[in-house]
C-alpha cells in the first residue's frame, strides 16, 4: 500500500516563503508531483520530481529524496493568490500501465496581509 | 483549445437512480482517469483507461462502471446511486505513461445523493 502525509493546515504571510512538506511510504515511486487546488476549482499541475534534487520554476521549487521518502514544495514572495491546498501525489510503477498517481489530503495554504 | 470539459458541472439524484457522467479532452491524450474527492480523503482514483475501448479499477472502483468508446471521450455510470457516492468528481488525461507527463484535469462534477 501506500502512505502519503502532509500537513492538514498552514498560513503565512504575504512576501514571505513557505515550505510545505510530504513524506511517503511506498513500492515502486516513480515520481512525485505536485498540484495546486483553488477552492471549487480544479487542480492544475505545479512540479513534477523523479530524481533527488531541487527543482525551480519560478517562485515555485519542489525538492525530492527518494531515500528519505519526502519532498517539500518552496513558494517564495508569497501573494494573496498562493492561498489554495497543495496536493502531493506519488507515482508508482504498476501493472496495467497508465500514470496512475496516489494524493496526499492536500495543504490548505491561507496567505495573510 | 477547451481541455478537459466534464457535464454535467452540479446534479442531485434520490438513492436508487442511476446517471451517467462525461468527460472530454481535446488533447489526444491517450490516458484518462476518473477521481472522487472527498473532505479528508484526497483525490481518489475510480476507473482509468490506458486507451480507447480500454478500462481498469482504480482504488475505489465499486459502484461505478465506465466506458471508453472514444478515444476523446470517458463515461463514468453510477448505476444504483447511494448517498455515499456524495462527491465531488474529477476526470483528468494524461498524454502517455512517461512519468513526466502530468495529468490535466476537468472542473469537476458535484454530485448530491439523497
Amino acid at each position: 500500500g501506500q502512505n502519503i502525509d502532509q500537513p492538514t493546515e498552514m498560513t503565512a504571510t504575504e512576501g514571505a516563503i513557505v515550505q510545505i512538506n510530504c513524506t511517503y511510504q511506498t513500492s515502486g515511486f516513480n515520481g512525485l508531483f505536485w498540484y495546486q487546488q483553488h477552492a471549487g476549482e480544479a487542480p492544475t499541475f505545479l512540479s513534477y520530481n523523479v530524481l533527488d534534487g531541487l527543482e525551480e520554476k519560478g517562485r515555485f521549487s519542489s525538492f525530492l529524496s527518494r531515500s528519505k521518502g519526502y519532498s517539500y514544495l518552496l513558494l517564495k514572495e508569497l501573494q494573496m493568490k498562493d492561498s489554495a491546498s497543495y496536493l502531493c501525489a506519488v507515482r508508482r510503477v504498476g501493472t496495467g500501465g497508465g500514470n496512475k498517481l496516489t494524493f496526499g489530503t492536500g495543504t490548505q495554504l491561507k496567505v495573510e496581509l | 483549445n477547451a481541455g478537459v470539459t466534464q457535464t454535467p458541472k452540479f446534479r442531485v439524484l434520490k438513492t436508487g437512480q442511476s446517471m451517467t457522467l462525461l468527460c472530454a479532452q481535446d488533447m489526444n491524450h491517450e490516458y484518462m482517469y476518473w477521481y472522487r474527492q472527498d473532505p479528508g480523503m484526497g483525490l481518489r482514483l475510480i476507473h482509468y483507461s490506458v486507451g480507447e475501448g480500454t478500462t481498469a479499477k482504480g482504488e475505489v472502483p465499486d459502484g461505478y462502471n465506465v466506458s471508453r468508446l472514444k478515444k476523446q471521450n470517458f463515461l463514468l455510470g453510477l448505476e444504483s446511486a447511494a448517498p455515499s457516492q456524495t462527491s465531488v468528481y474529477f476526470c483528468a488525461s494524461s498524454y502517455s505513461s512517461d512519468s513526466n507527463n502530468e495529468q490535466f484535469f476537468g472542473p469537476g462534477t458535484r454530485l448530491t445523493v439523497l
